[in-house]
């Protein structure tokens, strides 16, 4: 089946600190994987998306690239700033109607 | 470009009252339709979807109910409240094709008490 398994938060750096939190998931086929942020009190955004194997979704100074040899999906900052204190859920979307989340990581940064 | 509207932001009711919750989508035709619960802390959990007006799928056998009377229109209801049911609400949208992102709304917050 389809499944989404993320890191464990919450994850707390200092401002202009490395992020990195891990994504892999299971699916048959050919799914697409996305990235989405959710700041306190909104609906989910979706941050960045990749369509097939080797792909770089970027957006906003993050990055994750869709590797199907390892089944991941990490995304990835180079200096996070306060701002980006939000819940980051990882996601898949394969053949059919759903979408599968992985649970959400919680990322705190601190001036 | 599309937009999704989703009402009201915010919602106190009482247990065993009823519920309607709505959303709209502005600028496509045609669109899946998708109910999401978030509990506090929690994850995110489908409640139902629709692609097309009449049809339903329903994830989780509940007390909630949805319907689709208009092709972009999307409702959540409840006969009578639990206070299981508080939670934050999601309705999002999205296009045909597996590489089509969901694009959610600002959600409802609903407090049972």
């Amino acid at each position: 089946g389809n499944s989404v398994t993320q890191m464990e938060g919450p994850v707390t750096l200092s401002e202009e600190a490395f992020l990195t939190i891990n994504c892999t998931y299971t699916a048959t086929g050919y799914p697409s994987l996305f990235w989405y942020v959710q700041y306190p009190g909104e609906g989910l955004q979706l941050l960045l998306k990749a369509t097939k194997a080797d792909d770089k979704g970027s957006n906003k100074g993050f990055e994750a690239t869709y590797r199907k040899e390892t089944t991941s999906f990490h995304l990835e900052k180079g200096s996070v700033q306060v701002s980006d204190s939000a819940v980051y859920f990882c996601a898949l979307s394969n053949t059919g109607n759903q979408f599968y989340f992985g649970t959400g990581t919680s990322l705190t940064v601190i001036p | 470009s599309q937009t999704i509207h989703q009402w009201p932001a915010t919602l106190v009711q009482p247990v065993g009252s009823p519920l309607s919750l709505e959303c709209t989508v502005e600028g496509t035709s045609n669109p899946n339709l998708y109910w999401y619960r978030q509990a506090a802390g929690r994850g995110l959990q489908l409640l139902f979807y629709s692609v097309g007006i009449g049809q339903i799928s329903s994830e989780v056998p509940q007390n909630l109910s949805a319907s689709r009377p208009q092709d972009r229109q999307f409702i959540l209801s409840s006969k009578k409240l639990l206070l299981s049911d508080s939670g934050f609400y999601l309705c999002a949208w999205r296009g045909t094709g597996v590489s089509s992102p969901l694009h959610f709304g600002n959600g409802t917050r609903l407090t049972v008490t």
